[in-house]
């Protein structure tokens, strides 16, 4: 079983601040999304890396898919109220169109 | 991108009956329908694949007889959760395989 462990699980800073999600797991991913989603809504799509080391930008966030497809990061600069909710990796394994989702990491910007 | 409602988007049932969800797809066509269950801030977990017109292939763990699946339309797939206890309540969502992942607004679930 595929298994995708975000860090941290939950977060809390000030307006501002700079802040840095991560998803790893063991197995290798043909294809990783990024989503957010706030509550009593579906996930709504951020991003989606295909190949090893690639980096994407989407205003002030930043994500990478590591090198070996095994792991990615969402950075987030000078965080906004805006930004509040919960932060989901989802990984595809070669051949199918399945997503595991992450763990989850829960953000909260206080103005 | 591709527009999917869900009905209800709440229900409160009694512990023993049995729900149906719809997940429509409004201006696409979804030939397979991905089910998701998210209990309270938790992630979201793959329940099942629906693919139209065929029988759909559930995860390790999920009982197929209580968690019903009809795909019968390239625009509808439901989900029925028969003899519902308090345990299964939880936002379901579903999800149409597509090129960008787009999901319904969720229907989230209590069982009294």
């Amino acid at each position: 079983t595929q298994l995708l462990e975000q860090s941290p699980q939950f977060l809390s800073i000030q307006e501002g601040e700079n802040l840095t999600v991560y998803c790893n797991s063991s197995s290798v991913f043909s294809s990783l999304q990024w989503y957010r989603q706030e509550p009593g809504e579906g996930p709504v799509l951020l991003v989606t890396v295909v190949t090893g080391g690639e980096v994407k930008k989407l205003k002030r966030l930043t994500f990478q898919f590591g090198d070996a497809r095994k792991d990615s990061s969402l950075h987030i600069t000078a965080a906004q109220p805006g930004d509040t909710g919960l932060y989901l990796c989802a990984g595809a394994a070669s051949g199918t169109y399945k997503y595991i989702f992450g763990t989850g990491t829960r953000l909260k910007v206080l103005a | 991108g591709a527009v999917v409602s869900q009905h209800p988007s709440w229900v409160i049932c009694k512990s023993g009956t049995s729900v149906k969800i719809e997940c429509r797809s409004l201006d696409f066509q979804a030939t397979t329908m991905f089910w998701y269950r998210q209990f309270p801030k938790q992630s979201l977990m793959l329940m099942a694949t629906s693919n139209e017109g065929s029988k759909a292939t559930y995860e390790q763990g999920v009982e197929k007889d209580k968690f019903l699946i009809n795909h019968a339309s390239l625009t509808l797939s439901t989900l029925t959760v028969t003899s519902a206890h308090p345990e299964d309540s939880s936002f379901y969502i579903c999800s149409p395989l597509s090129i960008e992942q787009f999901f319904g607004p969720g229907t989230r679930l209590t069982v009294l």
